[in-house]
């Protein structure tokens, strides 16, 4: 079964940091571009970034480029979203999700995880 | 950025007949255009992905049409579990994603 799973998220003050995770499962994750996903609470959805499979091409929505930093570790069949400078507006439930044909960085995200909750509060 | 507008917002529609949801780009994305279904508390599902192709797993009774900036999804018989939000999604215009607002499908 193909999966990813978040977790990370949580309750910070407005200013501080947070880390979230998303742990690959029953795909060779290494071959895929992950994204990170946010919908606010009874919002749409928004795109945060992506990652290209070998992690070596970044991009980030306007909304948090300079703040946050997308990550992954190959290893460990693992992404991350480091989110630094935390705002009232980034609350929000956090998903990644693996694009639909390895390799590519351009396409439909396919597989979703279940999401993290981030509340930015103090 | 491009924009994307889905109409309408809401979409009142009694089982076993057709829904038809509509999708806007501000600017052409070729067929690079997706579909997702989101139900409460759950996280969004591929539907269609390259504006008419449907993603493994979803039923015949979804279809989409569409290229450039006008795009439909059709849900020809509805079934109690389609009632949920349904979001477009462009991926032309990378790497910045965007959504539509999102068309809440309810039950007449």
């Amino acid at each position: 079964q193909v999966h990813l799973v978040e977790s990370g998220g949580g309750v910070v003050q407005p200013g501080r940091s947070l880390r979230l995770s998303c742990a690959a499962s029953g795909f060779t994750f290494s071959n895929y571009a992950i994204h990170w996903v946010r919908q606010a609470p009874g919002k749409g959805l928004e795109w945060v970034a992506v990652i290209s499979f070998d992690g070596r091409n970044k991009y980030y929505a306007d909304s948090v480029k300079g703040r946050f930093t997308i990550s992954r570790d190959n290893s460990k069949n693992t992404l991350y979203l480091q989110m630094n400078s935390v705002r009232a507006e980034d609350t929000a439930v956090y998903y990644c999700a693996r694009v639909l044909v390895v390799i590519a960085i351009r396409d439909a995200f396919d597989i979703w995880g279940q999401g993290t909750m981030v509340t930015v509060s103090s | 950025e491009i924009v994307m507008t889905q109409s309408p917002a809401t979409l009142s529609v009694s089982p076993g007949e057709r829904a038809t949801l509509s999708c806007r780009a501000s600017q052409s994305v070729s067929s690079n255009l997706a579909w997702y279904q989101q139900k409460p508390g759950q996280a969004p599902r591929l539907l269609i992905y390259g504006a008419s192709t449907r993603a493994t797993g979803i039923p015949a009774r979804f279809s989409g049409s569409g290229s450039g900036t006008e795009f439909t999804l059709t849900i020809s018989s509805l079934q109690s579990e389609d009632f949920a939000v349904y979001y477009c999604q462009q991926y032309d215009n990378w790497p910045l994603y965007t959504f539509g607002q999102g068309t809440k499908l309810e039950i007449k």
